[in-house]
């Protein structure tokens, strides 16, 4: 089975800018989370989609914002990027049940300069 | 006070020692835990989940959950150099009170296994 995928792996992008992460989930998942991981704040949760509804929302501006399609690919949205916002976009899928274990993709390393 | 909370380390132990890594939680209604490990310039990979209080092995890997003192913990048995990485410990909330698949996460340990 094929894991979690996300791309671009990298990304340079200048203030001012908009980006778009794209995340495949595990073939049968349906929940798609999306966290961002910097040196400083660790791993933060953004948000979560589930059936193509946003199910959980982190303490993000609403620069961030995401979006899932109908066949369970996830795509998140910055706009108007900062300095501040350079960190690692991580993905992870899971079934969407109670207790369910969350799988990582490789992640997008995002730059703004 | 934070949601998750981890000595960053670093852990500093001998191949074939025992590591033992700590997490505490906030809040009580808690109901999952996950132990992640992340080597450097990688993702987060799941090694271990525990659901119930008590102490759930595999390999040599045990996780240990004490919910009235709000502790999870890992040991790691036989220490090898490839160990050496960030153990992120991560937390899902009760789905009645919003839970659902967002896990809050500490900020990870350090281990480093010497040869």
């Amino acid at each position: 089975k094929a894991g979690v995928t996300q791309t671009p792996r990298y990304l340079i992008k200048t203030r001012g800018q908009q980006v778009t992460l794209s995340c495949s989930p595990i073939s049968g998942h349906r929940s798609v989370s999306w966290y961002q991981q910097t040196p400083g704040q660790g791993l933060q949760f953004l948000f979560e989609y589930f059936s193509e509804t946003q199910r959980n929302k982190g303490n993000f501006p609403g620069r961030f914002s995401g979006r899932q399609f109908s066949n369970s690919r996830s795509e998140m949205n910055v706009s108007t990027l900062e300095l501040g916002d350079s960190a690692l976009y991580l993905c992870a899928s899971s079934s969407g049940g109670t207790n369910e274990k969350l799988f990582f993709g490789s992640g997008t390393q995002l730059s703004v300069l | 006070q934070k949601e998750v909370e981890q000595n960053s380390g670093p852990l500093s132990v001998p191949e074939g020692a025992i590591a033992s890594l700590n997490c505490t939680y906030s809040d009580r209604g808690s109901q999952s835990f996950f132990w992640y490990r992340q080597y450097s310039g990688k993702s987060p990979e799941l090694i271990m989940f525990i659901y119930s209080n008590g102490d759930k092995e595999d390999g040599r890997f045990t996780a240990q959950l004490n919910k009235a003192s709000q502790y999870v913990s890992l040991l790691i048995r036989d220490s090898q150099p490839s160990d050496s990485a960030t153990y992120l410990c991560a937390v899902k909330g009760d789905i009645l009170t919003g839970g659902g698949n967002k896990l809050t996460f500490g900020t990870g340990t350090q281990l480093k296994v010497e040869l």
